[in-house]
Order: structure tokens, then sequence, then C-alpha cells
């Protein structure tokens, strides 16, 4: 079963606008990650953001995590075409093996 | 993906007979996965390995067999192939968890038939 799940499922703005994407998760985890899969493609790793880790960023990327509400979001600044794609976010819940459990993801499209 | 390579990238087969889906790494990972992914599913883990001839059942592992005999690689049997296994299936790698994210193969879309 899913541990993180994604809000919304779809989403569709305006290049240079901004997205916000987020994430629910249910039990305790050691880290949060958020991963970009563009059409046929593999998942690529975006951030990763402990649990004792409030805030990110990385380039157009901003991530937040809030343990006490076990919720995240990805926030990507001055969208562009390009960033079209799906968004997931996995958590890392089992603290004797590393394994990630992904969300079903949100599909983002941004109109040029 | 430089570095994490599925073979084949396609491939059709029929009901019953037995397929193994390659995976190879080059960066001596530690960690290696199989993911299958499926329309409402999202992804969901089959099969994990923490090193070589360690390995472990994920979410969804029946009607699969993973061996793990050297580090850069990790197949995926299929026994008996079923249709309810048409999917899209990942291969990934990570180095040291908690540190860093995985990183995914390109996928095999496999279909039964």
């Amino acid at each position: 079963s899913q541990q993180g799940e994604e809000d919304p499922q779809a989403l569709s703005i305006q290049e240079g606008e901004n997205a916000t994407m987020n994430c629910s998760y249910k039990t305790s985890i050691n880290n949060l990650q958020w991963y970009r899969q563009n059409s046929g493609r593999g998942l690529v790793h975006l951030i990763l953001i402990r649990s004792n880790e409030r805030e990110k960023h990385s380039g157009r990327l901003r991530v937040t995590l809030d343990t006490s509400k076990k919720s995240s979001s990805l926030l990507i600044t001055a969208s562009r075409a390009a960033d079209t794609a799906s968004y997931f976010c996995a958590t890392d819940a089992d603290r004797a093996n590393s394994k990630l459990t992904f969300g079903k993801g949100i599909t983002l499209s941004v109109r040029p | 993906d430089a570095g994490i390579t599925q073979s084949p990238r396609y491939k059709i087969t029929e009901t019953g007979r037995q397929v193994t889906l390659m995976c190879h790494q080059t960066w001596s990972h530690s960690y290696m996965f199989w993911y299958r992914q499926d329309l409402g599913h999202g992804l969901r883990l089959i099969y994990y390995s923490a090193a070589a001839d360690i390995t472990d059942k994920g979410e969804v592992p029946d009607g699969y067999v993973v061996s793990r005999s050297k580090t850069e690689n990790f197949p995926l049997t299929l026994e008996s192939a079923t249709r309810s296994q048409t999917s899209v299936y990942f291969c990934a790698s990570s180095l040291d968890r908690g540190r860093a994210g995985y990183t995914f193969g390109s996928g095999t879309r496999l279909t039964v038939v």
C-alpha cells in the first residue's frame, strides 16, 4: 500500500507560474524524496529531505517537510514547459532496510 | 540513465513462459531494487537487495524470483508469466540509505499475451 499520497493528482499551469505539489504520509520516516518522471522514461531523483530537516532548496525547487503533520510540499518556481512530467514523493520509513514507498504521482502540465 | 542498464527495453511473452529481466549497474551500489509501475497503483516494490547474496521481498513478490550473485547484477525472473504481470518494470540502485536517492533504469515494458 502507498505510504505517500500526492495532491493534487493533476496540475496545469502557465509557463512562468509557480507549481506547488503536496504529499502526505502515514508513518514516521527517515527521509522523504521527490522524483520526476518524463513520459516513457525512468524516474529521476530531485531532492531528499531528512526527518530532522524542515526545508531544502535545489535550484528552482523548494521542498518543505512538516513531520508533525506528516506532510511535504514541492514548489517549482518560474515553471518551464520542460517541467511537464509526473512527480512522485517517496518515503523511507524502514530503519532496518533502505526501501522507498512511492505515491501514485502528480501529473504536471506547463503550458507554453 | 548512465550507469544502470535494463534489458530488454520491450518484451512480449506468452502466458506460462519464463522470462528474465536484466539489470546491471556500474557504480557498485550496495542496494538494488525492482519496482513495477501500473496505472492506478504507482510504483510498487517487488524485491530488493542490500548486498550481494542478500535479497528480500517487497510489497508484491508473488510470481517473481530474484538473485544477486554479483553486486552489479540483479536479474528479475517471472517463473510462469501471467497477464497480470503486464507492466513496466524499473530497476533502481542506491549507494547509501538516507544520504542519496535512488537511480533508476529506463525500464522494461513487458506485455504478457
